[in-house]
């Protein structure tokens, strides 16, 4: 059965800060690894996308990485801000058929 | 244009009625998808057209009936649902669906989402 889990489920930090959220994977078949930012009540919005060649991809603060060895992919946020306050998702699939992770829901305070 | 709209927000029905969600977009992109997601839950999938055909029903109840008039266009009909279907019903599209194997990717956008409440 085809797995995505997060870690860790919640996580709070100050504004500035940096964090990292972490994602293990199970899922064939797999040809890309994405990450996505959901706000609550809103449809998700892409960050980054890998396929299986690639080990990282940055798209402003957000950088992911992925080992497709040990099947683990990474979202490190720079620099956090009160607007990073989300849901953040760890997607793995081909292009159709995508398996989501539960989400990892972080907020970033003062 | 490079989003997909959802029509509408927010929508409360009983369990006798009928009505149906819109989705739209004019990105050029082939694949369509509709999503329903659970509070706290990740997105599951429903239905995929690639291409104005179904390619993907993912068991979903009869009482849910998708339609794709064209390329741009993907509603979702509801019927005598249940209060369990009360769930945030999310859109997507991207440039193609079903192929893409081997390395290739296409980036699904999601659109707003609509509120579905059923008493």
């Amino acid at each position: 059965k085809n797995q995505v889990e997060q870690s860790p489920q919640s996580l709070i930090i100050l504004e500035g800060k940096n964090c990292t959220l972490q994602c293990n994977y199970t899922v064939s078949p797999f040809s890309n690894l994405r990450w996505y930012k959901q706000d609550t009540g809103r449809g998700p919005v892409s960050l980054t996308i890998m396929t299986f060649s690639e080990n990282t991809k940055s798209n402003g603060r957000y950088t992911a990485t992925l080992d497709a060895d040990t099947k683990q992919s990474s979202l490190h946020i720079t620099a956090s801000q009160l607007s990073d306050s989300a849901s953040y998702i760890c997607v793995g699939g081909t292009a159709s058929k995508l398996t989501f992770g539960t989400g990892t829901r972080l907020q970033v305070t003062l | 244009d490079t989003e997909v709209t959802q029509t509408p927000k927010h929508l409360v029905m009983g369990m006798t009625n009928k009505k149906s969600l819109k989705c739209e977009q004019h990105m050029g992109h082939r694949a369509m998808y509709w999503y329903k997601q659970k509070a706290k839950k990740p997105p599951e999938l429903m239905f995929v057209y690639s291409y104005e055909k179904l390619s993907i029903n993912e068991s979903v109840p009869s009482r849910f009936s998708p339609e794709c008039p064209n390329s741009s266009l993907l509603n979702l009909h509801l019927h005598a649902l249940q209060p369990e279907d009360s769930a945030l019903y999310l859109c997507a599209s991207s440039l193609t669906g079903t192929s893409g194997r081997g390395g290739s990717y296409n980036e699904q956008f999601f659109g707003p989402g609509t509120r579905l409440t059923v008493l």
